[in-house]
């Protein structure tokens, strides 16, 4: 089965900087790569998804990235605001069925 | 549109128990889907449906964990004899006929002691 893994486990940036997320997966056969914010107790809710014959996304301050050749992408968050802590999670799915990652921390400090 | 739904939010019992956990899609999603979320990890698969069939039920410990969605709405997740190591959240989630994107309902925190 998909096997994803994710880096790095936590994030500490500073307010204004940028934050960057990375995964990777096994099954050459995902076709579509949501990344979810999941804040404590709460829900995970899709921020930004990218599909295979895609390279990259952008959404206001989030963007993503994707390298199928090399079964990687990148979750890219600038201008960091204190809302955007939460722990945030990449997945991959092949046939609608979602693999995750372990999930990221990111801690934006004031 | 409402989001999906699930209770109860939280649930203890004692190892040995029985717990049953229910979720209500999003109106008109066909796929229905329930994760286990173990702290500190990201959410698994347990059991796919479609409408009121089971898709893919092959990450669900079947010995102690049954699914059905008989009407294909609203769907139960039972553990039968529950172990400490079932302790985690139960999230169902819910994705619309040819969409990709899956709806996560608050999920069900269940404690085994």
């Amino acid at each position: 089965g998909e096997n994803v893994e994710q880096h790095p486990s936590t994030l500490s940036v500073q307010e204004g900087d940028s934050a960057v997320i990375k995964c990777t997966y096994s099954d050459s056969a995902s076709n579509y790569f949501p990344w979810y914010k999941q804040e404590l107790g709460k829900r995970p809710q899709l921020i930004i998804d990218i599909r295979s014959n895609v390279g990259e996304k952008k959404d206001q301050r989030i963007a993503v990235t994707l390298n199928k050749t090399a079964k990687h992408f990148s979750l890219h968050i600038t201008e960091t605001q204190p809302e955007d802590s939460a722990v945030y999670f990449c997945a991959a799915a092949f046939d609608y069925k979602l693999s995750f990652g372990a999930g990221t921390t990111v801690t934006v400090r004031a | 549109e409402a989001g999906v739904a699930q209770s109860p939010r939280y649930k203890i019992i004692e190892k040995r128990q029985s717990v049953a956990f229910w979720c209500n899609p999003i109106s008109g999603h066909a796929t229905l889907y329930w994760y286990q979320q173990i702290l500190g990890q990201g959410p698994k698969l347990l059991i796919q449906f479609q409408n009121n069939g089971v898709v893919d039920d092959s990450q669900l410990p079947k010995d102690r964990f049954s699914a059905e969605r008989l009407k294909g709405v609203d769907s139960t997740l039972k553990i039968q004899p529950a172990k400490l190591e079932d302790s985690a959240v139960y999230l169902c989630a819910s994705r619309g006929q040819g969409r990709e994107t899956q709806y996560f309902g608050p999920g069900t925190r269940l404690l085994v002691l």
